[in-house]
């Protein structure tokens, strides 16, 4: 069965220096994989996504994550990092093929971008 | 704006009621997905509707269940509701519904529960 995980339940990081949250998955074949984040009371948006193609997808807002097979992990990054982007961020992963697009998610990350 | 919506914002009611939480996809989305979200089991895929048909479940309580109507929304119905399940609830949309292609799903604002 797919799996994600997220073993850091919090990121602090200073504005304007580089992010990263961390992501494994657990998967057979090859995975799809997706970054959504969550402001409060909201629900949650669509960052970037991982198909094929190029290790390094870029998405919204400045984000990119970088896929790694061997690894098996999937880490969202932003060079420099604002205020603004404080949130709570998931990563998915879907098996392909099957009969069904459902994402299974991991636990999120609260990340905190001081000022 | 995903261009998902939920209806109620927020829902209180008591143990042992019976709710109906009602979602509409994008324009144009023929899948719908429904997610819980609570404090000790994270995310947690329900169920998926692809053009009014069951698609797929997930961990989804005997006393829940859904559809998909014609015009492609989709409802939630929880009965005989209990404290746990007292959760957010989110319905996604995505355009197609499985096969080769991996496509990105959009979250509504999400329904708030509380069941006292």
């Amino acid at each position: 069965a797919q799996s994600v995980a997220q073993p850091e339940d919090q990121v602090n990081v200073a504005e304007g220096n580089p992010l990263t949250v961390k992501c494994t998955y657990s998967v057979s074949g090859n995975p799809y994989l997706f970054w959504y984040v969550q402001y409060p009371n909201r629900g949650l948006q669509f960052l970037l996504k991982y198909i094929t193609g190029d290790n390094l997808v870029k998405g919204s807002y400045g984000f990119e994550a970088e896929f790694n097979k061997s690894q098996t992990s999937f880490h969202l990054k932003k060079p420099s990092a604002l205020v603004s982007d404080s949130a709570l961020y998931f990563c998915a992963v879907r098996a392909p093929g099957g009969a069904t697009n459902k994402l299974i998610f991991g636990t999120g990350t609260l990340l905190a971008v001081q000022p | 704006d995903s261009g998902v919506t939920q209806t109620p914002k927020h829902l209180i009611t008591a143990t042992g009621q019976r709710v109906t939480l009602r979602c509409s996809p994008r324009s144009g989305d023929l899948s719908v997905y429904w997610y819980q979200q609570s404090l000790d089991q994270g995310l947690q895929f329900l169920i998926q509707y692809y053009n009014g048909e069951e698609r797929a479940k997930g961990n989804i309580l005997e006393r829940f269940s859904a559809q998909q109507f014609p015009d492609l929304h989709s409802e939630l119905n929880l009965s005989s509701l209990e404290l746990g399940d007292s959760a957010l609830y989110f319905c996604a949309s995505s355009v197609g519904g499985a096969g080769g292609f991996s496509y990105e799903q959009y979250f509504g604002p999400g329904t708030r529960l509380t069941v006292t």
